[in-house]
């Protein structure tokens, strides 16, 4: 069955550096999406893709954020200088109907 | 805008007996609904979804769930609880662009031996 996947599963980063998580979405798919999940708290929406470009953001995907389709299978998400605060569990998603699919996610880990 | 409340952060049921878990959500159109579950240290996985068509929605692992446009509901249910439910369990909601998912607080289901 198709899946996303997500590389790494985890992430330890020095607070300041940058990261990049990678996502390769279900090859078919249009619609990409990134989520994170900080531990305990609820999932939160970060930003929204299709056709190249952001269709939707959040207030968290901010100046430091970026996210990418460098190919016709990956999707990435870069910090650009990570804080304290961006450690989290962060869920890569794709949809072509109306349900989105996620990945495994990957915990990143910022000290 | 779209929002959902999830009625019970932590749910336990004993083995064999129904499972409910509350979903309630606000939107100022016809919404997108899903429920999603997350077991220990992975990510989410689709449990089922409604788009349109019949209002009750069969998913996998035998949970099947209501859209109530009237009480703006969607729990939750399964007839028989079995050990290998325990998980977190999310209600998310999206408008008919699709652009953002909408998540719940998520609700902690411990099913008792």
């Amino acid at each position: 069955e198709p899946e996303v996947t997500q590389t790494p599963s985890h992430q330890v980063t020095q607070m300041g550096q940058e990261v990049i998580l990678r996502c390769v979405p279900i090859s078919n798919h249009l619609y990409f999406y990134w989520y994170r999940q900080i531990l305990g708290q609820k999932v939160e929406f970060l930003v929204s893709f299709y056709n190249n470009e952001i269709s939707e953001k959040s207030e968290i995907f901010d100046d430091q954020f970026s996210v990418e389709r460098p190919d016709g299978s990956n999707f990435t998400l870069k910090i650009r200088s990570t804080k304290l605060e961006d450690s989290a569990m962060y869920f890569c998603a794709s949809r072509l109907g109306m349900a989105a699919f996620f990945g495994q996610g990957t915990r990143l880990t910022v000290v | 805008a779209q929002s959902v409340t999830q009625l019970g952060s932590h749910v336990s049921v004993s083995e064999g007996a129904l499972v409910l878990l509350r979903c309630n959500y606000s939107s100022s159109v016809p919404p997108y609904l899903f429920w999603y579950v997350q077991y220990p240290n992975q990510g989410l996985q689709l449990l089922l979804k409604y788009t349109t068509g019949a209002t009750l929605v069969k998913g996998i692992n035998g949970f099947e769930a209501e859209f109530k446009k009237s009480e703006t509901s969607f729990h939750l249910t399964k007839p028989s609880a079995h050990m290998s439910d325990a998980a977190e369990y999310f209600c998310a909601v999206s408008d008919r662009t699709g652009n953002q998912f909408y998540f719940g607080t998520g609700t902690s289901l411990t099913v008792i031996p």
